[in-house]
């Protein structure tokens, strides 16, 4: 059974300040890891999806990678914003696009 | 920009009514999903759905649980005698393939009493 883990729990960094954001997994048979930003009481915002053939994807100031053999995803914001605060989800399916199994979030807070 | 939609954004019930929840997919996508989110916990999957019968579900899904999608556009989660337990946020998502992202909704916070 697939289970993610993302540490920490809670970051607070500076504004403008480049960050990583973690996140693992047990079962490397990962198809796909799929990041996502939810904000209080908010749904799920999706924001890079790495197929199971990719190593990275980037949109913007985001780029996620994977490394299948290590149970290894990370999030790189590059020059974090104060609107960048929120919960970042990462979350991984291990039969080709069905079941999510998700991570229990890194809240992020980015100080003016 | 296409997004899925939920209603009601908010429901309060009494313990073991039946409630519905609500979704319209993505009109052109044909996966279809549900999971909830307990208070503090994770996110967690409930169902998939694709030409219209349930292609995965998890352990949370009992016989209680049910899907269906009654016409072109809507999803709908039917559960049908609520417990205390199943307060939660309560999430719907679409894809167009199999191996696309998943679009959630905002969510259908559910209150049992």
């Amino acid at each position: 059974k697939q289970e993610v883990t993302q540490i920490p729990a809670a970051l607070s960094v500076p504004e403008g300040e480049n960050l990583v954001l973690n996140c693992s997994f047990t079962d490397s048979a990962i198809y796909n890891l799929q990041w996502f930003r939810q904000d209080p009481g908010k749904g799920l915002t999706s924001l890079l999806l790495i197929q199971s053939s990719q190593r990275e994807q980037t949109s913007g100031r985001l780029n996620a990678s994977l490394d299948k053999s290590s149970g290894r995803s990370t999030l790189y914001i590059a020059a974090s914003q104060p609107g960048d605060s929120a919960t970042y989800l990462c979350a991984g399916d291990n039969n080709a696009g069905n079941m999510l199994t998700f991570g229990g979030g890194t809240r992020l807070m980015v100080k003016p | 920009e296409p997004e899925v939609t939920q209603t009601p954004s908010h429901q309060v019930t009494q313990m073991g009514q039946e409630v519905i929840l609500r979704c319209v997919p993505i009109s052109n996508h044909l996966y279809f999903y549900w999971y909830r989110q307990i208070l503090g916990q994770k996110v967690e999957f409930l169902v998939s759905f694709y030409n219209n019968e349930i292609s995965e579900k998890s352990e949370i899904f009992d016989d209680q649980f049910s899907v269906e999608r009654p016409d072109g556009s809507n999803f709908t989660l039917k559960i049908r005698s609520t417990k205390l337990e199943d307060s939660a946020m309560y999430f719907c998502a679409s894809s167009g393939i199999r191996t696309d992202t998943q679009y959630f909704g905002p969510g259908t916070r559910l209150t049992v009493l």
